[in-house]
C-alpha cells in the first residue's frame, strides 16, 4: 500500500519554482523517497531520490525535512514540458516494490 | 539512461482471447521485474513481481490464473492475460531494476472488445 500522500492538483507558472511536497509521516529509517512522473500515456520517468539529505540532480531538487516525514521535489525553472503527473514513493531498502499513491497532476502555465 | 522497452505498444483482442506483453531490459539485466496496470485517471497498481527462475509474486487479488508471468530471461518477461473481458482493458506497465533505479517500459494499451 502506497505510504505517502500528495496533493491532487497543482499549477505553476512557466518559469518558476514549483514546489510539490510529499507527507510520508510512517516512514522508516531505511527506507528511501523516490520520485517519478507520468506524462499522459507514457512510462513513469525518474526524476530523483533520497533517504536523508537533500538531492540535487540536472533535473530537480529533493528536500527531506530532518524527521523524514516529509518532502518537497523542486523543479527549479518549470517549463510547458514539466506538465505529468509527480508522484512521490516511499521504497524500502530490501524489498524493491513501488506502491504508488494518487500523484500530484502538475500543469504549467504558460 | 537504462531502457526498458514492451512490445506491443497496444493491442486490441476480442473477448475470451489471450494477449501477451513483451517487457524487455535492453542493456541491463534486471533479475526481477514488475507488472502495473493503470485505469484511466488512476494511478499505477502494482499487479506482481517477476523473479527470474522462479513463479512470480501476485499482489492481493491479482489472479495469478489470469494474469500469467514468466521470467525465463535476464532480459526478459512476459505478461498473459488469459481469456481477455472488456474489464481487462488498461495500460499495463512494466519496470525493472538497475541498481537504485527502477526503469519503467512506455506502456502497453490493451483494449478488449
Amino acid at each position: 500500500d502506497a505510504k505517502t500522500t500528495q496533493p491532487t492538483s497543482m499549477d505553476c507558472a512557466e518559469g518558476r519554482a514549483a514546489n510539490l511536497p510529499c507527507n510520508h509521516s510512517t516512514i522508516s529509517g531505511n527506507e528511501y523517497v523516490y520520485w517519478y512522473r507520468q506524462i499522459h500515456s507514457q512510462g513513469p520517468q525518474y526524476i530523483i531520490h533520497g533517504l536523508k539529505n537533500n538531492e540535487t540532480n540536472e533535473m530537480a531538487s529533493l528536500i527531506i525535512t530532518e524527521d523524514r516525514k516529509s518532502s518537497t521535489l523542486i523543479l527549479p525553472h518549470a517549463t510547458l514540458r514539466d506538465t505529468a503527473v509527480y508522484y512521490c514513493i516511499v521504497r524500502g531498502y530490501t524489498g524493491n516494490q513501488f506502491y504508488f499513491g494518487t500523484g500530484t497532476s502538475l500543469t504549467v502555465i504558460p | 539512461g537504462a531502457v526498458v522497452s514492451q512490445h506491443p505498444s497496444w493491442v486490441i483482442c476480442k473477448s475470451g482471447t489471450s494477449v501477451k506483453i513483451e517487457c524487455r531490459s535492453l542493456d541491463f539485466q534486471a533479475t526481477t521485474m514488475f507488472w502495473y496496470r493503470q485505469f484511466p485517471k488512476q494511478s499505477l497498481m502494482l499487479m506482481a513481481t517477476s523473479n527470474e527462475g522462479s513463479k512470480a509474486t501476485y499482489e492481493q487479488g491479482v489472479e495469478k490464473d489470469k494474469f500469467l508471468i514468466n521470467h525465463a530471461s535476464l532480459t526478459l518477461s512476459t505478461l498473459t492475460v488469459t481469456s481477455a473481458h472488456p474489464e481487462d482493458s488498461s495500460f499495463y506497465i512494466c519496470s525493472a531494476n538497475n541498481r537504485y533505479e527502477q526503469y519503467f517500459g512506455p506502456g502497453t494499451r490493451l483494449t478488449v472488445t
